[in-house]
């Protein structure tokens, strides 16, 4: 079936602009996490979903940065007034309520702010 | 807090050379520990799983084993391929679903 699929693969966009990434997870998953892969930082959480609420937002490094997710199913990470620090593959994941320890994640989105 | 540590790359080996990538890690109590593997160009994949103390997580010829002794998660591998050559990540789950990651280790196999 279908895995995580992600738009755009690649987004380059200027400093200052606002940018929104798309994720639409595998169907049936109720859970959907959002994650950063930059060079200096490694791979890191943003946020978690159950449903359309996030109980987890720690991750996300400022208020920048927001997501929503509606119907249980696709995701939109919005970052507003972009840094060239922001410039990263945002990678999106999934997984069953029951099997959080399995996600599957998407093939990401590549942000280039310049 | 969580966290993994894995040994540095890049770990060059010749095909068919015995292959181990340290892991070790940080965690309060015994979380769910992963490897993680992505291949040139492509996305993350899930390469094995533990869930408990001793278990081994298997695929691929890889392995695994979950250490509670010395907080470990090594890989092995007996004899690698020039298709083994990717980004390999050590990740534990902690008790809010979120993967911690280690920083990946480089492994290039050369023919």
């Amino acid at each position: 079936g279908a895995g995580v699929s992600q738009s755009p693969s690649n987004k380059v966009t200027e400093k200052g602009k606002d940018v929104e990434l798309r994720c639409d997870p595998i169907s049936g998953h109720t859970a959907l996490y959002w994650y950063r892969q930059s060079l200096g930082q490694g791979l890191e959480f943003l946020i978690y979903f159950q449903g359309n609420s996030a109980p987890d937002k720690s991750g996300l490094p400022s208020d920048r940065f927001s997501a929503e997710r509606t119907g249980g199913s696709v995701s939109t990470l919005t970052i507003q007034r972009t840094q060239q620090e922001d410039s990263a593959v945002y990678l999106c994941a999934s997984s069953l309520a029951g099997s959080k320890d399995t996600q599957y994640f998407g093939p990401g989105t590549r942000l280039t702010v310049l | 807090g969580n966290s993994v540590t894995q040994m540095e790359g890049p770990v060059t080996l010749s095909e068919e050379a015995f292959l181990t990538i340290n892991c070790t890690y940080t965690a309060t109590g015994y979380p769910s520990l992963f490897w993680y593997v992505q291949y040139p160009g492509e996305g993350l994949q899930l390469l094995l799983k533990a869930t408990k103390a001793d278990d081994k997580g298997s695929n691929k010829g890889f392995e695994a084993t979950y250490r509670k002794e010395t907080t470990s998660f090594h890989l092995e591998k007996g004899s690698v391929q020039v298709s083994d050559s990717a980004v390999y990540f050590c990740a534990l789950l902690d008790s809010s679903y979120k993967l911690i990651f280690g920083s990946g280790t480089r492994l290039l196999v050369r023919p």
